[in-house]
């Protein structure tokens, strides 16, 4: 079976451009989520999709990032315009559905963006 | 707000020793609790997680982790570890009820000496 999908795995750019990520989830995964992993901590949530609608975007900067699933399956986040401290890797994650049993969330390798 | 802390930012083990990496964490209930280990350029893979039942856990690798609700903890052990070991590793607590976004902890950086 094959994982998570992203692309790129790697991002260099400018502060104040703008940058999008893709993700492709495991195949019949109706939940998706973006996380931010800045340098030394941790996974942060930003969103979470249930099919193509949003569950939490609490922790998303609406101000300067972005994202949307649309179909119920890729999803892409974007950042404009980027800020130096946006510089993280983001990892994407799927899992079968939201329910009350538990299911495993599957990670992607990640984006690392890197913010000059 | 449910929170997680991992006390010690790096441990150095040597190889064919005993681990154990600490997780204390904040929830208002019994939460789900799960270990993930990162490699370098790898995503995050689950080495275990409990619910509830048993406060002995077993996971992939080798690993298990106790629960004890007292002390708030869910600490990671291994009886013997080896060099392909090393890695980040992170605690996490997700909200029962769904397969909701996890909060984790900031890992713990495993170096194994040979």
């Amino acid at each position: 079976e094959a994982g998570v999908a992203q692309s790129p795995r790697y991002k260099i750019i400018e502060k104040r451009q703008s940058v999008a990520f893709w993700c492709n989830p495991i195949s019949g995964h109706a939940t998706l989520y973006w996380y931010q992993q800045i340098l030394g901590q941790g996974p942060k949530l930003l969103i979470q999709f249930q099919n193509n609608g949003v569950v939490d975007d609490s922790q998303l900067p609406k101000d300067r990032f972005s994202a949307e699933r649309l179909k119920g399956v890729d999803s892409t986040l974007k950042i404009q315009p980027a800020k130096l401290e946006d510089s993280a890797v983001y990892l994407c994650a799927s899992s079968l559905e939201r329910s009350v049993s538990y299911n495993e969330q599957f990670f992607g390798p990640g984006t690392r963006l890197t913010v000059l | 707000a449910q929170s997680v802390t991992q006390p010690d930012i790096h441990i150095t083990v040597s190889e064919g020793a005993s681990l154990e990496l600490r997780c204390n964490y904040s929830y208002g209930a019994t939460p789900y609790l799960f270990w993930y280990v990162q490699s370098p350029g790898q995503g995050l893979q689950l080495l275990l997680k409990y619910f509830s039942g048993d406060t002995l856990v077993q996971g992939i690798k080798g690993f298990e982790a106790e629960f004890k609700r007292s002390q708030s903890s869910f600490n990671l052990r291994k009886p013997s570890v080896h060099w392909s070991d090393a890695a980040e590793y992170f605690c996490a607590v997700g909200e029962r009820g769904g397969a909701d976004g996890l909060t984790f902890g900031k890992g713990t950086h495993l170096i194994i000496q040979p």
